[in-house]
């Protein structure tokens, strides 16, 4: 079983749309988690780290279930520009360990 | 504050050169992690260096691979005597602590290609 599991897409989404991604993670002492945005061929970019309480930042939320090992990513009112490979990303070991493990991304996809 | 830097950007070898990628980390930064990317496949992580120090090589291949970070100057990664399977890109990420809660923050890449 993969540490990380994310459901690969594509999503095609027209704009305006709402639209949710999952992800699983397999090791319950996990730290930290977070969800980075991948364009093609370009570096991830950090979109917002993922805390147990949820957190919004603009048109984005993200949660976190611990008991159940389970993140998500919830985007609002999509835009062309939000196309992409959104990758849920978890820090594996605590303390000073800062090893991050990723998944294999879900592709976005927006469409007029 | 310039962001973290990786070159070459792209770098093209043949099967048994041997390959230099180097990484400066951001301003303020002395935690660096080196990630590689197959085609169509996840990040997956190599190693994690302070100055002068490798603290978790796991997941660096046992034979040809190495790193540094040394007092001065970029982390290097070096790959000896090149096979086609390590065309890949590899990032360095960098951060100010090495603690678990420090988001990571990437360059641009280096795209290795092997011939």
């Amino acid at each position: 079983r993969k540490e990380v599991e994310q459901d690969p897409g594509p999503f095609n989404v027209p704009e305006g749309a709402t639209v949710a991604f999952n992800c699983t993670y397999s090791n319950s002492a996990s730290q930290s988690f977070f969800w980075y945005r991948q364009d093609c061929r370009k570096e991830p970019k950090l979109l917002m780290s993922v805390y147990s309480s949820g957190n919004e930042d603009g048109r984005f939320t993200a949660q976190l279930n611990r008991a159940s090992q389970y993140i998500s990513l919830l985007i609002r009112d999509s835009k062309l520009s939000d196309s992409a490979t959104y990758l849920c990303v978890v820090n594996s070991l605590g303390g000073t360990a800062s090893k991050l493990t990723f998944g294999t991304g879900t592709r976005l996809q927006v469409t007029l | 504050n310039a962001g973290v830097m990786q070159n070459p950007r792209h770098l093209v070898r043949r099967r048994g050169q041997e390959a230099r990628l180097r990484c400066s980390p951001m301003k303020g930064h002395s935690h660096v992690y080196w990630y590689r990317q197959l085609p169509e496949e996840g990040l997956k992580f190599m190693v994690y260096l302070q100055k002068e120090n490798i603290i978790d090589e796991s997941g660096m291949p046992k034979e040809r691979f190495s790193a540094e970070f040394p007092k001065e100057g970029p982390s290097i990664l070096r790959i000896q005597q090149v096979v086609r399977g390590d065309s890949a890109a590899y990032f360095c990420a960098s951060s100010p602590r090495g603690l678990s809660s420090y988001e990571q923050y990437f360059g641009p890449g280096t795209r290795l290609t092997v011939t």
